[in-house]
């Protein structure tokens, strides 16, 4: 257990429908890093989050968004959702901005139909 | 864009064989993490390497980094059937920002 939490585990949905996932990191880090996997395009760095301020963005699509919040809990925001956006969502943590260990939450499985 | 590649992209070995698996990458870092992904599960980090020449060991498996030929290797010795995954290397970059670009993975079978 890696100590990162996210729910929810799997979500169904319709194209054109809007989620929210939620992540929880370990106690203590600053950081909150989202990550997309699927069998198109592999792994993909989305965004991290460093204490509540935007850090860095990877390759997140404007119809995404993402916060952290005051007690470091972050949410990824998907709209318009289209077929292509099925993936799993991970999401991981880490103490400081990133040149350290990450520790990742066991993901989100989006099925959009 | 940075590309990163990793090869071979799937490998079989022998239990108490020795391999390597190779993690090139286009462009100038000094950041470059490993992480194994067991299948339907998520990814658990293996080793951060932020200098060239860096070396780590954990076990059976060994990374390395060399900056200059934009190279790093996961070495695997003595293979045991536990270490059968996947194996992603990702190359961070800190000049836009903070970002992390991923290898293809390798896909490790140890075969008893």
């Amino acid at each position: 257990d890696s100590g990162v939490t996210q729910t929810p585990k799997h979500l169904i949905t319709a194209t054109g429908q809007r989620v929210t996932l939620r992540c929880s990191p370990r106690s203590g880090d600053l950081s909150v890093y989202w990550y997309q996997q699927s069998l198109d395009q592999g792994l993909q760095f989305l965004i991290q989050y460093y204490n509540g301020e935007e850090r860095a963005k990877g390759n997140i699509l404007e119809r995404f968004s993402a916060q952290q919040f005051p007690d470091l809990h972050s949410e990824l925001n998907l709209s318009s959702l289209e077929l292509g956006d099925s993936a799993l969502y991970f999401c991981a943590s880490s103490a400081w901005d990133g040149q350290e260990t990450q520790y990742f939450g066991p993901g989100t499985r989006l099925l959009v139909l | 864009e940075l590309k990163v590649e990793q090869n071979p992209l799937f490998l079989s070995m022998q239990e108490g064989k020795n391999y390597t698996i190779y993690c090139n990458y286009s462009t100038t870092s000094d950041r470059l993490y490993w992480y194994r992904q067991d299948p339907g599960k998520s990814l658990e980090s293996l080793f951060v390497l932020l200098s060239n020449g860096a070396v780590k060991q954990e076990g059976r498996l060994m990374a390395s980094l060399d900056t200059k030929a934009r190279l790093s290797t996961l070495h695997i010795t003595a293979a045991v059937h536990d270490l059968s995954a996947t194996y992603f290397c990702a190359v961070g970059l800190s000049d836009t920002g903070n970002q992390f670009y991923f290898g293809t993975g390798t896909s490790l079978t140890v075969i008893p």
